[in-house]
């Protein structure tokens, strides 16, 4: 069955960076799209970028671009998102879970999920 | 990207039929038929209820379905039942920047 096993939950300080990874298994890894998603607390959902797996392409939300860094290691089968935390923001405001997320039918549908990445951002 | 509008709730008791919206433009909504939604429950990951407006994945239950009229998109869930109480987000394929997606806000749903 497909599952994607995202990593462990992680604390930052502001300025700092963080990798976050989705270990993706039971398809063919290469054939599909991952996507990334992510949730402040209390929030909704944001829709941060999208790699091709097959060729590496990816797209990333104006929100996101220059800030987020989305790539695959397909020997792996995993997906990654780098996000550089805000250094103009002494706020929490980077504070979310995230969530790796595969194509579905169309494409800009999400299949399956992650179980979601805590990141909490704190001074 | 600017969201996608939608209630921010709705109730319904047990059995009866509810629906939720989710307005955007003619460069999401209105302009493809790639609109999605998506259950969450508390502390879960989102779960994919219907896709290209109106198609249900399997295993997900005919008490759901979706629909569009221009630049609205709607999800119904008929026979309510306690189970079904959850938030709900809508999205949409959009064509700025290309090939990206845009969320709605997201509707509490509570079954009375």
């Amino acid at each position: 069955q497909v599952q994607l096993v995202q990593s462990g939950a992680d604390v930052k300080k502001p300025g700092a960076s963080v990798k976050v990874s989705c270990k993706a298994s039971g398809y063919t890894f290469t054939s599909y799209g991952l996507h990334w998603v992510r949730q402040a607390p209390g929030q909704g959902l944001e829709w941060m970028g999208w790699i091709n797996v097959g060729n590496g392409d990816t797209n990333y939300s104006p929100k996101f671009q220059g800030r987020v860094t989305i790539s695959r290691d397909t020997s792996a089968t995993r997906g990654y998102m780098e996000v550089n935390m805000d250094l103009s923001s002494l706020t929490s405001q980077d504070t979310a879970v995230y969530y790796c997320a595969r194509e579905g039918a169309s494409g800009y549908d999400f299949e399956y999920w992650g179980q979601g990445t805590l990141v909490t951002v704190s001074s | 990207q600017s969201a996608l509008t939608q209630p921010a709730s709705v109730s319904g008791s047990p059995g009866q039929s509810i629906t939720i919206s989710c307005t955007g433009t003619g460069s999401d909504v209105g302009g493809y038929n790639y609109v999605s939604w998506y259950q969450q429950h508390p502390g879960k990951a989102p779960k994919l209820m219907i896709y290209e407006v109106t198609n249900r994945p399997s295993g997900v239950s005919n008490r759901f379905s979706g629909s569009k009229s221009g630049n609205t998109a709607s999800l119904t869930i008929s026979g309510l039942q306690a189970e079904d109480e959850a938030h709900y987000y809508c999205s949409s394929y959009t064509r700025s920047p290309p090939l990206g997606v845009v969320f709605g806000g997201g509707t509490k749903l509570t079954v009375l």
